[in-house]
């Protein structure tokens, strides 16, 4: 499968807690998105990454929340301390930033939850 | 502020019927919209997407439409299938590369 992957798919942990979220793009993806949706909702954007540099942090995205992408291929969402609230499904997706296509490939996303 | 929504929150359709799923959004701005199909348990699948220039695309089984008029987007689906049944999210894409969801439609396809 050369689509984009997400692990763990679920997680469950108990409130205080960190958990981190490993994203793999689909090779030669220079931009990775992360977004967050909860029942019902649409996605919302987070952050994302061109290559390795960070580019947009949403205000959504708190303190406890740290997105790298170390060597512009996989990526890494960490929650410190974790609340009840951050209960979702962080979702990745990534594109290639050429020509004029703007489809951004999404993967199965982590389903957070928190206890 | 941009926002991005849907009229109806769930719509039942006859197997083999048309479906139509309506989207209103805000942002005069916006120049590029796209549908998104999300299947339970599945991330966002991209289904067609339309540009501010445009007022129609048609692809395989699907049209968009786009009235920037009364900042309407719909999507089409002909001939739906048992297969369709998900919930479906326009979208706004910004010049910052960020995709704007709405809330979503979930299509029931009725025997």
């Amino acid at each position: 499968d050369t689509g984009v992957s997400q692990d763990p798919r679920h997680k469950i942990t108990k409130r205080g807690q960190n958990v981190t979220f490993r994203c793999d793009p689909i090779s030669e993806h220079n931009r990775l998105y992360w977004y967050r949706q909860t029942l019902g909702q649409g996605p919302e954007f987070l952050t994302y990454f061109q290559n390795e540099a960070q580019l947009e942090k949403s205000r959504l995205l708190s303190d406890r929340f740290s997105a790298e992408r170390p060597k512009g291929s996989f990526s890494t969402l960490e929650i410190q301390r974790t609340e009840q609230g951050d209960s979702a499904m962080y979702l990745c997706a990534s594109r290639h930033l050429s020509g004029s296509v703007r489809e951004q490939f999404f993967g199965p996303g982590t389903r957070l939850t928190v206890l | 502020g941009e926002s991005v929504g849907l009229h109806l929150p769930t719509l039942s359709v006859q197997e083999g019927d048309n479906s139509i799923i309506n989207c209103a959004y805000s942002n005069s701005a916006s120049d590029y919209f796209i549908w998104y199909k999300q299947e339970s348990g599945k991330g966002p699948q991209f289904i067609i997407d339309i540009r501010s220039n445009m007022d129609k695309r048609q692809g395989q089984r699907v049209t968009v439409l786009l009235n920037k008029t009364v900042k309407h987007l719909s999507l089409q689906i002909a001939a739906t299938q048992p297969g369709d049944s998900a919930v479906y999210f326009c979208a706004e894409m910004n010049r910052d590369d960020k995709i704007i969801f709405g809330k979503g439609t979930r299509l029931h396809i009725l025997p």
